[in-house]
C-alpha cells in the first residue's frame, strides 16, 4: 500500500512569514511529485511539480525534493491571507497514470 | 486558459439508481482520470484512461463503475447502482502526456439518498 503522509495542521503563520509544509511518501520508486492547493469546497489546483532532487522555485513557492529521505516540502514566502487553504501533496506511480494524495495540511495565514 | 469542465455540479439520486457524471477534458490532452473525495477525507484515485482503454484502476473501481469516451470531447463515469457510500465529490482530471501533471475539473457533488 503506497502511502503519502502529511501533518493535518492547522499550520498558522502570520502574514508575510514563510510557511513550510512537509510530506513523506513510502514508494521509493516514485519519480513525480506535486503540490495542489484546495480551497474549502473546491477542487485541487496544481501549484508545483518537481521531478528531481533539490529545489524548484516558482514565484513565492519553492518545492524541495529529497528522494533518499522520501521527503517533499513546499515553502511559501511572504504568506498572504489568500494562501489560507489545504495543501495536498501528491505522488505519481511509476507509470505516471495515478496520483496518491496525502490527507493535506490546512494552512491559516493570519493578517 | 483551457480548463476541465464537469457537469452537473451537483447530482442527487436515490440508492440503487444509475448516475452518469460528465467531463470535458482540456482539448489537447490525451490522458483522463476520475478521482473522488468523501467529505473530510483524502482525494482517492478511481481510474485512468488512455487511447480508449482503462490504463489503471483502483480497488474502489469495481463492476459498478465504468468509464467511456463517447465522442472526441466527453469523458464519462457511470455508477450503475448507487450506494449511500458513493456520496462524494467526483473530480475529473486530464493530462497532456508531456509531463505527469494532472489538471482537475471543479467536481460533481454526488449525494445518494
Amino acid at each position: 500500500q503506497k502511502e503519502v503522509e502529511q501533518n493535518s495542521g492547522p499550520l498558522s503563520v502570520p502574514e508575510g512569514a514563510i510557511a513550510s509544509l512537509n510530506c513523506t511518501y513510502s514508494d521509493r520508486g516514485s519519480q513525480s511529485f506535486f503540490w495542489y492547493r484546495q480551497y474549502s469546497g473546491k477542487s485541487p489546483e496544481l501549484i508545483m511539480s518537481i521531478y528531481s532532487n533539490g529545489d524548484k522555485e516558482d514565484g513565492r513557492f519553492t518545492a524541495q525534493l529529497n528522494k533518499a529521505s522520501q521527503y517533499v516540502s513546499l515553502l511559501i514566502r511572504d504568506s498572504q491571507p489568500s494562501d489560507s487553504a489545504t495543501y495536498l501533496c501528491a505522488v505519481a506511480n511509476n507509470a505516471g497514470n495515478m496520483l496518491t494524495f496525502g490527507g493535506g495540511t490546512r494552512l491559516m495565514v493570519k493578517p | 486558459e483551457p480548463e476541465v469542465t464537469q457537469t452537473p455540479s451537483h447530482q442527487v439520486t436515490q440508492m440503487g439508481q444509475e448516475v452518469i457524471l460528465r467531463c470535458v477534458p482540456i482539448s489537447n490532452h490525451l490522458y483522463f482520470y476520475w478521482y473522488r473525495q468523501i467529505l473530510g477525507q483524502k482525494v482517492e484515485f478511481l481510474v485512468s484512461f488512455y487511447n480508449n482503454e482503462i490504463s489503471e484502476k483502483s480497488e474502489i473501481f469495481d463492476d459498478q463503475f465504468s468509464v467511456e469516451r463517447p465522442d472526441g470531447s466527453n469523458f464519462t463515469l457511470k455508477i450503475r447502482s448507487t450506494k449511500l457510500e458513493d456520496s462524494a465529490m467526483y473530480f475529473c482530471a486530464s493530462n497532456s502526456g508531456e509531463y505527469n501533471e494532472q489538471f482537475f475539473g471543479p467536481g460533481t457533488r454526488l449525494t445518494v439518498l
